[in-house]
């Protein structure tokens, strides 16, 4: 099975600070996104990535930016966090791009900023 | 602008009976759809998928339709488990355009909830 481990269940952070948010997969997947999950929003995409050191816009970049120097690992990092930045930070990867290539996700990590 | 729509934000059903998940879509350039489920505290995980050269796609208890025509597609869970009770999530992505294809449009979710 595919793992999709993120290194935080839970953060608390105040405004302004620097916050950096670890995603590891241990498939060898191509591909790894960063989402953010709210209520009566659903699931928006924030960066992706398709190789090592590549990224790309999602729908909501503002405010974030991103890190993939190896393969397995992908960092989302908040520059300087705002209270509306309060959300679930849910991790993907996947193998390809096409049919037969779910993403699959991390249990997430629920980044509260004060 | 969004272009995956679930527009029942919760439904409930009884246990044994069918649970039947909506999905409208406004792209046509999408070609692939898929069906997440979440529990609270955990990740999305996929449970089925369909692409647009099918119509029908059926997995144990799950079975996906696609109607083109109506830009719709549905999720049907028969019969319905409490283990069913979660958030249903419908994504769709243009494989086949040269776009963007690494991205996954998802709707906002529909609360599943099966009574025992």
């Amino acid at each position: 099975d595919v793992k999709v481990t993120q290194s935080s269940r839970y953060l608390v952070k105040r405004t302004g600070e620097k916050v950096f948010l670890e995603c590891v997969q241990d498939m060898d997947h191509e591909n790894m996104f960063w989402y953010r999950q709210d209520p009566g929003l659903g699931l928006r995409l924030i960066y992706f990535s398709y190789d090592v050191k590549m990224k790309e816009k999602g729908d909501i970049p503002e405010g974030y930016s991103v890190s993939r120097e190896k393969k397995e690992r992908f960092s989302l990092i908040l520059e300087s966090a705002s209270t509306n930045q309060t959300s679930m930070y849910l991790c993907a990867s996947s193998l390809g791009v096409g049919y037969n290539s779910p993403l699959h996700f991390g249990n997430g990590t629920r980044l509260t900023v004060t | 602008d969004q272009q995956v729509k679930q527009n029942s934000p919760s439904l409930s059903v009884q246990e044994g009976r069918i649970s039947i998940l909506n999905c409208d879509y406004t792209n046509s350039m999408f070609d692939y759809f898929l069906w997440y489920k979440k529990y609270p505290a955990e990740g999305p995980t996929f449970l089925i998928s369909i692409s647009s050269i099918k119509d029908k796609n059926e997995d144990g208890r799950f079975t996906v339709f696609l109607n083109k025509s109506a830009k719709h597609l549905s999720l049907h869970i028969v019969p319905s488990q409490p283990g069913d009770s979660a958030v249903y999530f419908c994504a769709a992505s243009a494989v086949r355009s040269g776009g963007s294809n690494y991205k996954l449009t998802f709707g906002k979710g529909t609360l599943l909830t099966v009574n025992p």
